[in-house]
């Protein structure tokens, strides 16, 4: 599967979008990005998934550049209660374990 | 549904005690996942099945030992509890395949202190 790196930390004011980058640059033709978020120690919740489209749901947009070697998740009206650490994962069409690799995510800190 | 169900909230353990930690799913999902989460850190893979009957080893397994009889349970055990196992054990299950069908539903969690 392919690294991600994300900023560590991000601050975003309540009710603007939140913009939060995802770099992969290795990854391959098969693989899916995939973002999770975990709430104040909470299990990770599912947010969105793509492999080259750019996707939109109920919570949040995903824009993947067209070399597919980044792409950024879009809170389009951010709330103090998407305060939490995002992670971008990029994992293959594989059979087998089907785990994710979480990195350390990006902080997302929403301010009044 | 009440989803991904995990039991106790928090345990502490003395430095050599066993435990097993308890993970329900109510979803009929193939693939269930256990993970660690340590202070400041991401997840790693323990163990995973993906159906009963059938277990594998994932990243950080050493100290571990997991068994799948039912596709509702997957139990954690920890035989000789040690401080480094001190961690927030995640449970999660998915309906598997590929793809888009990766989607994980994670449990609350347990919050394990060895002293």
């Amino acid at each position: 599967d392919a690294k991600t790196t994300q900023p560590p930390s991000m601050d975003c004011a309540e009710g603007r979008a939140a913009n939060l980058p995802c770099n992969h640059s290795t990854i391959s033709g098969n693989e899916y990005v995939y973002w999770y978020r975990q709430i104040h120690s909470q299990g990770p919740q599912y947010i969105i998934h793509g492999l080259k489209n750019n996707e939109t749901n109920e919570m949040a947009s995903l824009i993947i550049t067209e070399d597919r070697k980044s792409s950024t998740l879009i809170l389009p009206h951010a709330t103090l209660r998407d305060t939490a650490v995002y992670y971008c994962i990029v994992r293959g069409d594989q059979t087998g374990a089907n785990n994710l690799f979480f990195g350390t995510g990006t902080r997302l800190t929403v301010i009044p | 549904n009440a989803g991904v169900t995990q039991t106790p909230k928090f345990r502490i353990l003395k430095i050599g005690q066993s435990m097993t930690l308890q993970c329900t799913q109510d979803m009929n999902h193939n693939y269930m996942y256990w993970y660690r989460q340590d202070p400041g850190m991401g997840l790693k893979l323990i163990y995973y099945s993906v159906g009963a009957g059938i277990t594998d080893k994932g990243e950080v397994p050493n100290g571990y030992n997991v068994s799948r009889s039912t596709t509702e349970d997957f139990p954690l055990r920890l035989e000789l509890a040690a401080p480094s196992q001190t961690s927030v054990y995640f449970c999660a299950s998915s309906y598997g395949g590929q793809g888009p069908y990766n989607e994980q539903f994670f449990g609350p969690g347990t919050r394990l202190t060895v002293l």
